[in-house]
Order: C-alpha cells, then sequence, then structure tokens
C-alpha cells in the first residue's frame, strides 16, 4: 500500500524554465510534508517542508504547493539549473518529534543546459 | 550542522557472513535513529526506528532478528545484518532527528551500499 505516490519517474526541463514535481498522498493523517533531493550513491538532503496548517511555503527557488483536500503537494523549482538534476523525494509524516517518514518513489530530474 | 555518517560507505560480503553498519551524527545528539533500505529505482522503505537505550521498533515485514540494531548512545546506531544473502544487497542510509526545533526533520547519512555475494 504505497500512502505517497510520485506518479512521474522521471522530468526533463530546459535550464531556465520551471520544474514542477508532483506528489500525491492517501493517508489524510499525514500532517507535515518534505522535499528531499538525492544523488546516486548519497543519503537525502533535506530541501523544504511544509505543514498541513499553510498551502505554501517559498525557499528561494524552491517553492512547495498543499492542496489539502486533493491529498496533493507539488515541489516547484524555477530557474532550474543544471546542479538541480537528481532524484526528488517527497515524504510525509503524521505525529511530532522523531516522526517515521513515508517517502515517495522518486522523480529523476533532469535539467538539460 | 547536522551531519550524520555512516561507515563503511560500501561493503562487499560473502553469503553467510555478518555485516555491521555504523550511523553516527557527528554534530548533536540524536534522540531517534532511523534505518531505510533502498533497492535500485525504488522508495527508501523505513525498516526501524530506534531510540537510545531502549530496543529497536521494526516495521512490518522486517526480521528483528536479522537486522540487528544497537542504539548505545545518542550519537551512534549500529545495524547488523546476520547471515547475509545476496537478497539482503541494497542501500543501506540511516537517519537521525535532533528532537529540538526541526521536530520532524531527519538528518540523513551518505547510505552504506552492501553487496553480498
Amino acid at each position: 500500500d504505497q500512502q505517497v505516490k510520485q506518479n512521474s519517474p522521471s522530468l526533463s526541463v530546459q535550464e531556465g524554465r520551471i520544474s514542477i514535481l508532483n506528489c500525491d498522498y492517501t493517508n489524510s493523517m499525514f500532517d507535515y510534508f518534505l522535499w528531499y533531493k538525492k544523488y546516486p550513491a548519497e543519503g537525502p538532503t533535506f530541501l523544504i517542508s511544509i505543514s498541513s496548517i499553510k498551502d505554501k511555503n517559498e525557499d528561494g527557488r524552491f517553492t512547495v504547493f498543499l492542496n489539502k483536500s486533493a491529498k496533493h503537494l507539488s515541489l516547484h523549482i524555477v530557474p532550474s539549473q543544471p546542479g538541480d538534476s537528481a532524484v526528488y523525494f517527497c515524504a510525509a509524516s503524521g505525529e511530532t518529534s522523531g516522526s517515521r517518514l513515508t517517502f515517495g518513489e522518486g522523480t529523476q530530474l533532469t535539467v538539460n543546459p | 550542522g547536522a551531519v550524520v555518517s555512516q561507515h563503511p560507505s560500501w561493503v562487499i560480503c560473502k553469503s553467510g557472513t555478518s555485516v555491521k553498519i555504523e550511523c553516527r551524527s557527528l554534530d548533536f545528539q540524536a534522540t531517534t535513529m532511523f534505518w531505510y533500505r533502498q533497492f535500485p529505482k525504488q522508495s527508501l522503505m523505513l525498516m526501524a526506528t530506534s531510540n537510545e537505550g531502549s530496543k529497536a521498533t521494526y516495521e512490518q515485514g522486517v526480521e528483528k532478528d536479522k537486522f540487528l540494531i544497537n542504539h548505545a548512545s545518542l550519537t551512534l546506531s549500529t545495524l547488523t545484518v546476520t547471515s547475509a544473502h545476496p537478497e539482503d544487497s541494497s542501500f543501506y542510509i540511516c537517519s537521525a532527528t535532533t528532537g529540538g526545533a526541526f521536530d520532524n526533520e531527519q538528518f540523513f547519512g551518505p547510505g552504506t551500499r552492501l553487496t553480498v555475494l
């Protein structure tokens, strides 16, 4: 039972354009969502997060949008840079400190120069 | 800050042997550490949650007698894969939480590539 789904295994965009990565979840108890970036043979690095009391959170080139009614979140990267090429995972949790994360399958983003 | 290391970064072993992987929080005390496994082109799957000084909580389907977890201090957790078999070959990643301001944020180690021949 995949509670967090990233339906696009890959995405290719041109440098300077917007990258939009999508994530859907089924568990209505999730109240905190995170995006991680991962390079091959490395651990994920935290990018940005959003709690369920918000619908948008912005940090530099990265913006995460949350649509609770649709159980959908998205990560926007603008402008996209070749260095953004990596696998992006969305993750969700439903508890407070030390909570378990449920990850999506990941989306491979390729930004072409 | 919030750096997590893993050792070794990769290991190759023969079937039937045991392998220990260390996870350390270098500049903070980790109240909770997590162990994940990732197969190629798949998601990170949580294996177990460990808190310092107590027994680990294993996810459904993960054999606790095969994957031994010891969280002996606030900066060190170890995962021992006992009697490893080729199907245990995977990328093992640990993470840690500070339990502070970033309550829900986990800091990940670089991972350990295990190959069982």
